[in-house]
């Protein structure tokens, strides 16, 4: 399965600010999703980035909110845009591989924000 | 009405005992399932994935899934502490979606 980094893997904000994080695959894939997990819940899909489109937005997230970047297959970047406390969560990136295109998911960042 | 549910437990058992955990889903449009482990601070870890009623063994863990009852579960023989994490169920719908549980908590104790 492909090895996924992220920077940075925490960091504390102060409400109003932007933090852009970046996910990194030693291989090249078609499909990256990033998710949300806030405290005690499961994984949300923010959105699906295809390298050279737009992202595909889940329901209830907006661009303006979660600009996301592909600029190649293997790398892409989701900003959290004029942060509130209600941002605090772990934001995960995963990639899609092999014969059933199962996910495999980087080691998350956790942003708390104040 | 979440379209899948798993409780959150957590659970605890003794080591060697045999853990069971499960997920119902409400959407007959799931193809393929999946569990994952998450260690505390750490990201999910695809464990097993299947896509047809039945069991499906690798080492200590089976899979099983029963799609005229909407239900999957996860067994675990002989625990071990380090079998202690949140393990999360995952479906995949049909436009290639993962539609995640809540995930249960398991505590292996020795």
């Amino acid at each position: 399965s492909a090895v996924i980094s992220q920077k940075p893997s925490r960091d504390i904000c102060q409400r109003g600010t932007s933090l852009t994080i970046q996910c990194q695959v030693d291989s090249q894939v078609t499909m990256m999703f990033w998710y949300r997990q806030q405290p005690g819940q499961s994984l949300t899909l923010i959105a699906t980035a295809n390298q050279g489109s737009e992202a595909t937005y889940e329901s209830g997230f907006v661009i303006d909110k979660f600009p996301i970047s592909r600029p190649n297959l293997t790398f892409s970047t989701l900003t959290v845009s004029n942060m509130s406390p209600e941002d605090s969560s772990i934001y995960l990136c995963s990639v899609e591989q092999g014969l059933v295109d199962t996910q495999y998911f980087g080691p998350g960042t956790r942003l708390t924000v104040l | 009405q979440k379209e899948v549910e798993q409780d959150p437990g957590p659970l605890s058992v003794p080591e060697g005992a045999i853990v069971s955990l499960n997920c119902t889903y409400s959407n007959s449009a799931f193809q393929y399932f999946m569990w994952y482990r998450q260690y505390s601070r750490k990201g999910p870890e695809l464990l097993m994935y299947t896509y047809s009623s039945g069991n499906k063994e690798d080492g200590r863990f089976t899979a099983q899934v029963d799609k005229s009852s909407k239900y999957i579960s996860l067994f675990i023989r002989d625990s071990q502490p380090s079998d202690s994490a949140t393990y999360l169920c995952a479906m995949r719908d049909s436009w290639g979606k993962l539609q995640f549980g809540a995930g249960t908590q398991v505590v292996v104790t020795p």
